[in-house]
């Protein structure tokens, strides 16, 4: 199976900062990168997929990266609304395989 | 307007059966590409993809469980089903159905239905 490896476990930013968090994954999975964000209670939502494009309806300051098998997601000027638990999930092979994911929080 | 919806016994005992359905409206399970998975997600913690079926039958599980597991769906393509042996707490979790179409990340997801594993 490959393994995503996420960090931070969790991370406090404040409201206007830019925060990012980031996916390794064990072997090359060619881009086929996916984050998602999950508030309490709720279901995942989709936000990234293909490492940066950006799902329908997702605000644009929600971003997407990768650097060899280094995944990255960036959220520039945070608003109250982005606290909430956000996975990667590489969609390259299965089993499908998603990080321990990054909880947020907006001071 | 795409949507999921996970039904389940709510509560089991150790050593029985799992028996989940996803519902679904606004798309077909037969269009070419498409594809249900199942994942979970034990309280507190990350995601597990179960298991997927596709619109041509073909059916793809976690190696870890693969001997537990059985995906299917109905013939007019309209629910996918999870059929999970053996339960134990461990199992314990919300349970979700999720869409993926010509490619491997979930779209759209069920609401989620939580399972609970005790005597």
């Amino acid at each position: 199976d490959i393994q995503m490896t996420q960090s931070p476990a969790s991370l406090s930013a404040s409201l206007g900062e830019t925060v990012t968090i980031e996916c390794l994954a064990s072997e090359d999975i060619y881009s086929n990168l996916a984050w998602y964000q999950q508030k309490p209670g709720k279901s995942p939502q989709l936000l990234i997929y293909d490492a940066s494009s950006l799902q329908d309806g997702v605000p644009s300051r929600f971003s997407g990266s990768e650097s060899g098998t280094q995944y990255s997601l960036e959220i520039n000027s945070l608003q109250s609304e982005d606290a909430a638990t956000y996975f990667c999930q590489q969609h390259h092979d299965y089993p499908f395989t998603f990080g321990s994911g990054t909880k947020l929080e907006i001071k | 307007q795409v949507t999921l919806k996970e039904s389940g016994p709510g509560m089991l005992q150790p050593s029985k059966t799992l028996s989940l359905t996803c519902s679904f409206s606004g798309f077909s399970l037969s269009t070419s590409g498409m594809v249900v998975s199942w994942i979970r997600q034990p309280s507190g913690k990350s995601l597990e993809w179960l298991a997927a079926i596709d619109w041509d039958g073909d059916k793809y599980y976690n190696p870890s469980l693969k001997s537990r597991l059985t995906v299917s769906k109905n013939t007019s393509n309209t629910q996918v089903f999870l059929k999970i042996t053996s339960v134990d707490i461990a199992d314990t979790a919300t349970y979700y159905c999720a869409r993926a179409y010509n490619s491997g990340y979930a779209d759209y997801w069920g609401q989620g239905v939580m399972v609970t594993v005790s005597s």
